[in-house]
């Protein structure tokens, strides 16, 4: 079974703070992860996908399949970071899962 | 190029009726897919539509149904809705399918008394 797991669903940091949304996977084959973010009022969207392995905004994520992890870092926050973070996989059968989501708020 | 649309933005509903929403995708994508986002479960796929049929289908009841048009304009459909169908349905297009970045309307808000 496919599943992804989002241990924390709030995140508070102060501005400059660096930052880690934890993402952790369940899947036997070989995935492909994304992160999607939904700021307030805005749409959801895709802000980065292991396989192109890009900085998009500051943010990084590693897949490592060893510890079937995604986290997702950021080395210094800033304020206009603060969003509902949802780590994502698409699996065999081609649907995205989801994780919960992680609210972020960065502090002034 | 004009985003993913989806109709109508709010809909109040009462117990046992049924409801269609609309999404149009962007132009030149062929797959739509269904979310329902709740507080409790978070974004739960429904299913994926490609060329008018049903490619992929999540674990919800057949009270939900969806159909995909020639010009790749979707609609789902839920009947004898319930309170616990009370969510904001987000429908999302891809060129393709597959790994192919999947692109979020603004989401239809359902409540249901």
């Amino acid at each position: 079974a496919q599943r992804v797991t989002q241990p924390e669903k709030l995140l508070s940091v102060f501005k400059g703070a660096p930052v880690e949304l934890k993402c952790n996977y369940s899947y036997s084959g070989s995935p492909e992860l994304f992160w999607y973010v939904q700021y307030s009022r805005q749409r959801l969207q895709l802000l980065l996908r292991h396989i192109s392995r890009e900085s998009i905004k500051g943010f990084t994520a590693d897949l490592n399949k060893g510890e079937t992890s995604f986290h997702l870092k950021k080395p210094f926050a800033q304020e206009e970071d603060s969003a509902m973070y949802y780590c994502a996989l698409l699996g065999g059968s081609e649907k995205l899962v989801f994780g919960k989501g992680t609210k972020l708020t960065v502090n002034p | 190029k004009a985003g993913v649309t989806q109709t109508p933005r709010y809909l109040i509903k009462t117990r046992g009726q049924q409801v269609t929403l609309s999404c149009s995708p962007i132009s030149g994508h062929r797959s739509v897919s269904w979310y329902q986002q709740t507080p409790g479960q978070g974004l739960q796929f429904l299913f994926e539509y490609f060329s008018e049929t049903q490619r992929n289908k999540g674990n919800f009841p057949g009270r939900f149904s969806g159909r995909q048009f020639s010009n790749s304009r979707s609609e789902m459909n839920v009947s004898t809705l319930e309170l616990g169908d009370s969510a904001l349905y987000l429908c999302a297009s891809v060129i393709g399918g597959g790994s192919d970045t999947q692109y979020f309307g603004p989401g239809t808000r359902l409540t249901v008394l």
